[in-house]
Formats: C-alpha cells, structure tokens, sequence
C-alpha cells in the first residue's frame, strides 16, 4: 500500500527565514512525487513533482524539493518565506502500480508566516 | 478560463436530502477524480474515471454515485445525505496515469449537512 507522512501539522517561520516541509513516502516500486499548496478556501495547485532524472526538482514561487531513495523522503524548501506563502501543504506520491492513476496525499502541513 | 470549475461553491442541506455537485474540466484531460477533504484537511480519493469508464472506486458508500456523461464531465450525486457527509469535495483532472497523472483540481464544494 502506498502511503504518506508529513510529520509537521504546523509550521511557523518569519518572513525572510528559510522553510523546509518534511514528506515521508511509502511505495512499493519507482514512486512519483508531488507538492501541493493549497491557499484558503482554494483548491489544490501544483508546486513540483518528481518522476525520475535530477534529484532536486524546482518548482514555481521559487521552491523546491529533494529526492532521497535512502531516506524515502521528499522534503520541500524555499529559501526566503513571503508571507503570501502562508497556506496548507500536501505532498503525494503515485506512480504505475494499479495503472497508475491513484494519488495518495499526506495529511499536510499547514504554514504560518510572521511578519 | 477555469481550468476545472465545479458548482456549486456551497451546499447547504438537511439530513435525508439528495444533492448532486457538477464538475467540468477544459483541459482535453481522459481521466477525472473525486476526493472528499474532511474537517482536518484530509484528503481521500473516492472515484476515478477515465474516457466515461470507472477506474478507481475507494470505498465509499453507494449512496455515492459518480456519473460521467462525457469525459469532460464528472459529476457526483448524493443520496440520502448525512451529516458525516459535511465536507469539501474536489474534483481534479489529469491527461492519464503514471506520468501523465498530473492532477489539476477545481476550487471546491463545501457541503454543509445540517
């Protein structure tokens, strides 16, 4: 079974820090991986995703996300917070097995940012 | 123009009551979804359709019944609602599986069962 942990609910940065959201995967073969944002009373909007090649993947609004096979991990890092940043963050795994078409999304990881 | 819109935004019903929520997507996808989104953010597939045919079907109670009538619909009906049936529900759409399973999702509708 395919699965997901994000470890932090709650995250609280000042604007300006650097952030890092931590993603746990679990899957049974080649896993593809995503980061989500999702802003309130929004739906869901893709940051990045992971399929094969480079292990650190950019993605848009200046993030990115790291690919560790060893750790099965997938953790996602900005920078400099801005407080427009502040929203939830989930991130997911999928890949082939069962064709391919089921996500499976973490619980998430809800950001704050003090100015 | 909304990728993957849904109506309504706001549901706001009493127990018993069939209620149906309507999703289209213009993005030329095969595939659609259906995920619930509980009070803590959760979120969970529910059904998958890909060219009108059902795909994924997590279990989910058949009071629940997805309908395709096109593959650029994907519209859920409700029977017999709940009120742990209170929830957002999303509707996302992707090209296909694997790496063509990019999901785009619609803005949400916030069922409230009173």
């Amino acid at each position: 079974a395919q699965s997901v942990t994000q470890p932090d609910i709650h995250i609280t940065v000042s604007e300006g820090a650097s952030l890092e959201l931590r993603c746990n995967y679990s899957y049974g073969a080649t896993p593809y991986l995503f980061w989500y944002v999702q802003s309130p009373g929004q739906g869901l909007q893709l940051l990045l995703k992971y399929f094969s090649g480079d292990t650190l993947v950019q993605g848009i609004k200046g993030f990115e996300a790291e690919f560790k096979r060893s750790q099965s991990s997938f953790n996602l890092r900005k920078p400099s917070v801005h407080w427009s940043d502040a929203a939830e963050y989930f991130c997911a795994v999928g890949g082939l097995t069962g064709g391919g078409n089921k996500l499976t999304f973490g619980t998430g990881t809800q950001l704050k940012v003090e100015l | 123009d909304t990728a993957v819109s849904q109506t309504p935004k706001y549901l706001v019903t009493q127990m018993g009551n069939d209620k149906s929520i309507k999703c289209e997507q213009n993005l030329g996808h095969d595939t659609m979804y259906w995920y619930k989104q509980d009070s803590k953010k959760f979120l969970k597939i529910m059904f998958s359709y890909n060219n009108k045919e059902l795909i994924i079907n997590e279990t989910v109670p058949n009071r629940f019944s997805p309908k395709s009538p096109d593959k650029a619909h994907l519209n859920l009906h409700i029977n017999s609602l709940e009120l742990g049936d209170s929830a957002v529900y999303f509707c996302a759409s992707s090209q296909g599986g694997g790496t063509k399973n990019i999901q785009y999702f619609g803005a949400g509708t916030r069922l409230s069962v009173l």
